[in-house]
């Protein structure tokens, strides 16, 4: 099975702070990796698709990169809304599996 | 937009079996892969696996090969998740997903006796 290892864990940024979440695969998944945001007693909600293509009614402060083995969500300017826990998919081949989470805090 | 909507929390008792219900409305149901997630309390998700409504071939994690049955019924537009053999591991959030946008709203599977 692909192992994700995703970090930070948890992060803590002030309102306008720039955020990177990383994701690590243990072999290559080319671009297939999505992004997702998840808030308190909701669904996930899909962020970022194939590593770098932006779902449709996201925020622009919103954009992935990376392929292969390593990528990265980016937030370019942090929003109160924007508490949560990001995870990390990938889709590469079966099992999909995802990371272990990011919890994004407010300083 | 294809939109999931799941059967609601369900109160089990150790050693049973539950089935979760995901319909599909405002596109086919062959027109998608459905996969099955699990969320414990306060935890991260883990994918159990799929299904192909077009031709039930199904694809799970090790984990959940002897504990998850996934189904679809294309006539009433429906994917199941079966769990057997219920223990308080099984205590979480089911959800469906196509992995892309659509995600059903949750089922929580509480197993107490």
């Amino acid at each position: 099975d692909i192992q994700m290892t995703q970090s930070p864990s948890f992060l803590s940024a002030s309102v306008g702070d720039r955020v990177t979440i990383n994701c690590k695969a243990s072999q290559n998944i080319n671009r297939y990796l999505n992004w997702y945001q998840q808030k308190l007693g909701e669904a996930p909600k899909l962020l970022i698709y194939n590593a770098n293509s932006l779902q449709t009614g996201i925020p622009s402060r919103f954009s992935g990169s990376g392929s292969g083995t390593d990528f990265t969500l980016t937030i370019s300017s942090l929003q109160p809304e924007d508490v949560a826990t990001y995870f990390c998919l990938q889709h590469n081949s079966w099992p999909y599996t995802f990371g272990a989470g990011t919890k994004l805090e407010l300083k | 937009e294809v939109q999931l909507q799941q059967s609601g929390a369900e109160l089990v008792r150790p050693g049973t079996s539950v089935k979760l219900s995901c319909k599909v409305s405002g596109d086919t149901i062959t027109a998608y892969y459905m996969h099955f997630v699990k969320q414990r309390p306060g935890q991260g998700l883990e994918w159990i696996g799929r299904i192909d409504p077009e031709d039930d071939s199904t694809k799970y994690a090790e984990k959940f090969k002897n504990k998850a049955t996934l189904t679809a019924d294309t006539s009433s537009s429906t994917a199941y998740l079966k769990l057997s053999s219920l223990t308080s591991e099984d205590t979480a959030t089911y959800f469906c997903t196509t992995v892309g946008a659509a995600w059903g709203q949750g089922a929580s599977v509480t197993v107490s006796s």
